[in-house]
């Protein structure tokens, strides 16, 4: 049982480049999310989804896209990397009423 | 607007202290408050968690107070220990009722136990 899943665990991107961060879990949980990690700042949502087909905005979408596969998997695409986006990205999975399973993390770097 | 407010920042502890965080939220529709703990390079983890309708839940060294009417909560670490040394988050979120269940984090405390 791997609980979720992220890849890559390291990026360095060149600022303009894309890349997409893939998050995958095997709990038949119905909501995933994305949040970043920045030093003093905690988590902050980036975008969820509540269930398959639907995905939301959190606290801090702009620069980012997400898709949501199917049930198991969903990714962050960042379209054109800036250095403000330097961070450890977290994706975590949920059941309704529970608390959250989340990945190990990708650490971006944005040069 | 930050929906949970966590403190201290950091905090420092003895070894066989007793570690304390605090937490305030103001939406008084959470009815459900969890405590992550995350050590370096790995994500969080779900440490104990808390519903609004007991004001203790204690799980071996790791207690949740809560207090209802002041809208706080708070992680008391009994005989804390070097290995207890991580960040760690309180969170809060609608867990009944609704298809999102979404959470809500304070920025972390890291907590640094000495031997």
């Amino acid at each position: 049982n791997a609980g979720v899943t992220q890849t890559p665990k390291f990026q360095v991107l060149k600022t303009g480049q894309s890349m997409t961060l893939q998050c995958a879990q095997d709990m038949n949980h119905n909501s995933m999310y994305w949040y970043r990690q920045d030093p003093g700042m905690g988590l902050r949502l980036i975008y969820y989804s509540a269930s398959e087909g639907t995905t939301d905005k959190g606290e801090v979408p702009n620069g980012y896209n997400v898709s949501r596969l199917n049930k198991r998997e969903f990714s962050l695409r960042l379209e054109s990397a800036a250095p403000s986006q330097t961070s450890v990205y977290f994706c975590a999975s949920r059941i309704q009423g529970y608390g959250y399973t989340f990945g190990s993390g990708t650490r971006l770097t944005v040069v | 607007q930050q929906q949970v407010k966590q403190s201290p920042q950091s905090l420092i502890v003895q070894k066989g202290g007793i570690s304390i965080i605090n937490c305030a939220y103001e939406n008084t529709a959470f009815d459900y408050f969890p405590w992550y703990q995350q050590f370096p390079g790995k994500g969080p983890a779900l440490l104990i968690a808390i519903r609004p309708d007991v004001s203790e839940k204690k799980e071996g060294r790791f207690t949740i107070s809560f207090n209802k009417s002041a809208k706080q909560f708070s992680l008391h670490i009994m005989d804390s220990q070097p290995g207890d040394s991580a960040t760690y988050f309180c969170a809060a979120s609608r867990g009944r009722g609704s298809t999102l269940g979404r959470l809500y984090f304070g920025r972390g405390t890291q907590l640094t136990v000495w031997p």
